[in-house]
């Protein structure tokens, strides 16, 4: 079945420095990319996307990329600040079984990013 | 906009009892809605398509019968687990999809099972 991979799963970095996160997806149907960040017991927030008629968008200092040939996608958090400590998803679109639907999310595992001070 | 609410926040409930979460969208119509179910330190697994106006879609592996899902208005669907029990004991999300023809999904605030 489809499914969307996520590495690393823990990443520490210093305040400052460059967090990148990558995903790669198994289904070459999949056209929507979303990043979500997730505090620990609040709701998923999207933070940015990507389609993929679209190689790469930039959002402040967000920016994820997309390779749709090799079927992965990255998120790159630059001068990081320790509020970016949580919990990042990806993940995929993946289309429903009845035609008119709206496609479904596959996520990814999940990285817990630590942001040192 | 594209907010939307979960309640309860959280629930305790004894074995064998029934359980009903409502999302709602509160500023937007969505035809569509999707429950997750997340553990512990786990990534979001989607349960379920709750369409307005029709049954919901279960993903597999996902007894329809124990998870029954009512999507009876544009802004409300319902989540009621039935008999219930310790191992159904988990963080429950749902979603919406903000706009048409988009697959953008905002999540509510989820909420926290604990069957005892």
């Amino acid at each position: 079945g489809e499914n969307v991979e996520q590495h690393p799963s823990t990443l520490s970095v210093q305040e400052g420095d460059s967090a990148v996160i990558k995903c790669t997806y198994s289904d070459s149907a999949s056209n929507y990319f979303p990043w979500y960040k997730q505090e620990l017991g609040k709701r998923p927030q999207l933070i940015i996307d990507i389609r993929s008629n679209v190689g790469e968008k930039k959002d402040q200092r967000i920016a994820v990329t997309l390779n749709k040939t090799a079927k992965h996608f990255s998120l790159h958090i630059t001068e990081t600040q320790p509020e970016d400590s949580a919990v990042y998803f990806c993940a995929a679109s993946i289309r429903p079984q009845l035609s008119g639907g709206y496609n479904k999310l596959i996520f990814g595992a999940g990285t817990r990013l630590a942001v040192h001070p | 906009g594209a907010v939307v609410s979960q309640h309860p926040s959280w629930v305790i409930c004894k074995s064998g009892t029934s359980v009903k979460i409502e999302c709602r969208s509160l500023d937007f119509q969505a035809t569509t809605m999707f429950w997750y179910r997340q553990f512990p330190k786990q990534s979001l697994m989607l349960m379920a398509t709750s369409n307005e106006g029709s049954k919901a879609t279960y993903e597999q592996g996902v007894e329809k019968d124990k998870f029954l899902i009512n999507h009876a208005s544009l802004t409300l669907s319902t989540l009621t687990v039935t008999s219930a029990h310790p191992e159904d004991s988990s963080f429950y999300i749902c979603s919406a999809v903000y706009r048409v023809r988009t697959d953008t999904q905002y999540f509510g605030p989820g909420t926290r099972l604990t069957v005892l």
